[in-house]
């Protein structure tokens, strides 16, 4: 059964950068899909972040691809989210998913993180 | 890129079958067959219920039926049931290689 687990900190300053790592269990990255983010504001709808692929091709939103940095360890069956100078309007539930190519099939349990000094 | 368009809300009788409308442009859902739907209940992670435009993953009810016209995906559930009240989610991959949702449509069984 694939299983995907967040973790990174659930408060964030303002400016500041957030990293969120994603564990992947019961498949190995390196076989297929892309693996991707997406968040969701409070009381809002789903936002897709971005997506990268086991070898390190990157796609991103093309509203956060200034701020946003994807990547994958395969050592680890890990992958990445990076997104820089968060403000107040960053606060969500970020997800990371399997994707495969815009079909989300496995979710992780997702985590709040808010921006707030 | 822009959401893809859904309605906010909908509402349909236990039993009735409702159709919630997705419409995006032939740089998403036009140009390909890759329209997936997603549920969910509050406070929950959302559920894949269609792939691929019209395909259920395995122990989807098959009260959920999905299709595809030109720029315009449609997710219909058939026999309503109380727990079918839920956010659906239409999303699509683009000819820019991103992928993008729709805004949500709300669903209440009366």
């Amino acid at each position: 059964q694939v299983q995907l687990q967040e973790s990174g900190p659930g408060l964030v300053k303002p400016s500041e950068t957030l990293s969120l790592t994603c564990a992947v269990s019961g498949y190995s990255i390196t076989t297929g899909y892309h693996w991707g983010w997406i968040r969701q504001p409070p009381g809002k709808g789903l936002e897709w972040i971005g997506s990268v692929y086991r070898r390190g091709n990157t796609y991103y939103n093309p509203s956060l691809a200034s701020r946003a940095v994807l990547s994958v360890d395969t050592p680890t069956n890990q992958f990445s989210l990076q997104l820089r100078s968060m403000t107040a309007a960053d606060t969500a539930v970020y997800y990371c998913v399997r994707d495969g190519d815009a079909n989300f099939d496995y979710w992780g349990q997702g985590t709040l993180v808010t921006v707030s000094s | 890129q822009s959401a893809l368009t859904q309605p906010a809300s909908v509402s349909g009788s236990p039993g009735q079958s409702i159709t919630i409308s997705c419409t995006g442009t032939s740089s998403d859902i036009g140009a390909y067959n890759y329209v997936s739907w997603y549920q969910q209940h509050p406070g929950k992670v959302p559920k894949l219920i269609i792939y691929d435009v019209s395909n259920r993953p395995s122990g989807v009810s098959d009260r959920f039926s999905g299709s595809k016209s030109d720029n315009t995906a449609s997710l219909t559930i058939s026999g309503l049931q109380a727990e079918d009240e839920a956010d659906y989610y239409c999303a699509s991959y683009t000819t820019t290689i991103t992928r993008v949702f729709g805004g949500g449509t709300k669903l209440t069984v009366l």
